[in-house]
């Protein structure tokens, strides 16, 4: 089975400006979770898609929002880039089902705001 | 809110001795999970082992095993025999029953010399 996919790997925007970052999840699972890695903050909860309807949500502001397609495929977007949302993005896949279950993760989309 | 720490911001160890991360976390549940998540340049988070803390015995994952101690709320990782291969960042992590979001600790960056 192909692994998590996130794309692209590197993105260089400035500020203003805003960006989509797209995950392909390990076929079959069903729930997409995204987190943001920062040296300062560390790895913070962004949201968790499940059969295209969030179901959990971390505590960042509205310009952070995401989706999910029938495929399971999703997507991040953040508008109205600032300095302060250069991060790697991590994607995590998973069925979906029991709460301890293990979560999958992509190598992460590296976002650089200048 | 739950809360994870990693005091130890680095550790190194000789290949092939043993060493044993720290974790202690916070919370006022009494059923949750606890993981330990490595990663390494490629920047792919791989889960390494958890544990449901309903249960006394210690997670075990061939050279890799936990002392869970629920009453101090500490979770520390040992790893056995260490390789090459082990150096990267771990991070512990915490997450409720009821919810999907992972908090995770700041990390520990793990070296191994030849």
């Amino acid at each position: 089975k192909a692994g998590v996919t996130q794309t692209p790997r590197y993105l260089i925007k400035t500020r203003g400006q805003q960006v989509t970052l797209s995950c392909s999840p390990i076929s079959g699972h069903r729930s997409v979770s995204w987190y943001q890695q920062t040296p300062g903050q560390g790895l913070q909860f962004l949201f968790e898609y499940f059969s295209e309807t969030q179901r959990n949500k971390g505590n960042f502001p509205g310009r952070f929002s995401g989706r999910q397609f029938s495929n399971s495929r999703s997507e991040m977007n953040v508008s109205t880039l600032e300095l302060g949302d250069s991060a790697l993005y991590l994607c995590a896949s998973s069925s979906g089902g029991a709460t301890n279950e293990k979560l999958f993760f992509g190598s992460g989309t590296q976002l650089s705001v200048l | 809110a739950q809360t994870v720490t990693q005091s130890q911001p680095e550790m190194s160890v000789q290949e092939a001795e043993t060493v044993t991360l720290s974790c202690t976390y916070d919370t006022s549940e009494s059923d949750y999970y606890l993981f330990w998540y490595k990663q390494p340049p490629s920047r792919q988070m791989i889960l390494v082992i958890r544990q449901e803390a309903y249960k006394q015995q210690n997670a075990t994952e061939n050279r890799f095993s936990v002392n869970f101690q629920k009453a101090a709320k500490s979770f520390s990782l040992k790893i056995s025999d260490s390789q090459l291969g082990d150096a990267a960042m771990y991070f512990c992590a915490y997450k409720d029953t009821g919810r999907r979001a992972l908090t995770f600790g700041s990390g520990t960056r793990l070296q191994v010399q030849p």
